[in-house]
């Protein structure tokens, strides 16, 4: 069975200070990653998704970048994080045909002061 | 219009009683529909798909209405452990995105 891992739980960060999030899947070959985000009392909104290693498209201008080193690895970064960068951070993916189902890791909660 | 629009919420039912959500979306090309369930400080969790022809999941029942551009979500018997956000999810044709509502928040009171 195919399993999403993401961590940290969550993390308390100093404004300027860089970020590196990441997120892996056990279980499956080549699927669509995504990063969201979600702040409080708002709906989830799409930072980055990748149907590919090394293939990023982003939805959302901003300080937030993502990578993807290997086929089942995602990684959200930032040089210098901003109090806006605070909020709920999910990791996600999807079989290859897109549409498909979207199964999340457990998120990871970040405060930027 | 927004591309995903949902019932603002929150709903307060009492247990036992039927509560409805509706949905409407934007994207008349839009092919995959589904319910997320969402517990505070949780991640998304899947709920159902929906299907043209409607589909039920013991007290769960969805429905898609193409014409009208909405989805629907029927919960019965309402339980306390349904007390959670509901999001509903839309994706485009031939895309590799899924566009979520913002969610309505149920209550269920004892």
């Amino acid at each position: 069975s195919q399993t999403i891992h993401q961590w940290p739980a969550t993390l308390v960060q100093p404004v300027g200070s860089p970020l590196s999030l990441e997120c892996t899947v056990e279980g499956t070959s080549n699927p669509n990653l995504y990063w969201y985000r979600q702040a409080a009392g708002r709906g989830l909104q799409l930072l980055f998704y990748s149907v590919g290693i090394g293939q990023i498209s982003s939805e959302v201008p901003q300080n937030l970048s993502a990578s993807r080193p290997q086929d089942r690895q995602f990684i959200l970064s930032s040089k210098k994080l901003l109090l806006s960068d605070s909020g709920f951070y999910l990791c996600a993916w999807t079989k290859v045909s897109g549409g498909e189902k979207l199964f999340f890791g457990s998120g990871t909660q970040l405060s930027v002061l | 219009r927004k591309e995903v629009e949902q019932d603002p919420g929150p709903f307060n039912v009492p247990e036992g009683a039927t509560v409805a959500f509706n949905c409407t979306y934007s994207n008349s090309a839009s092919q995959s529909f589904f319910w997320y369930r969402q517990d505070c400080r949780k991640e998304p969790k899947l709920l159902m798909s929906v299907y043209s022809s409607g589909n039920e999941d013991g007290r769960f029942t969805a429905q898609l209405n193409r014409a009208s551009q909405y989805i629907s979500l029927l919960i019965r018997d309402s339980k306390l452990s349904d007390s959670a956000t509901y999001l509903c999810v839309v994706s485009g044709a031939g895309s590799y995105q899924l566009t979520f509502g913002k969610g309505t928040k149920l209550s269920v009171i004892p």
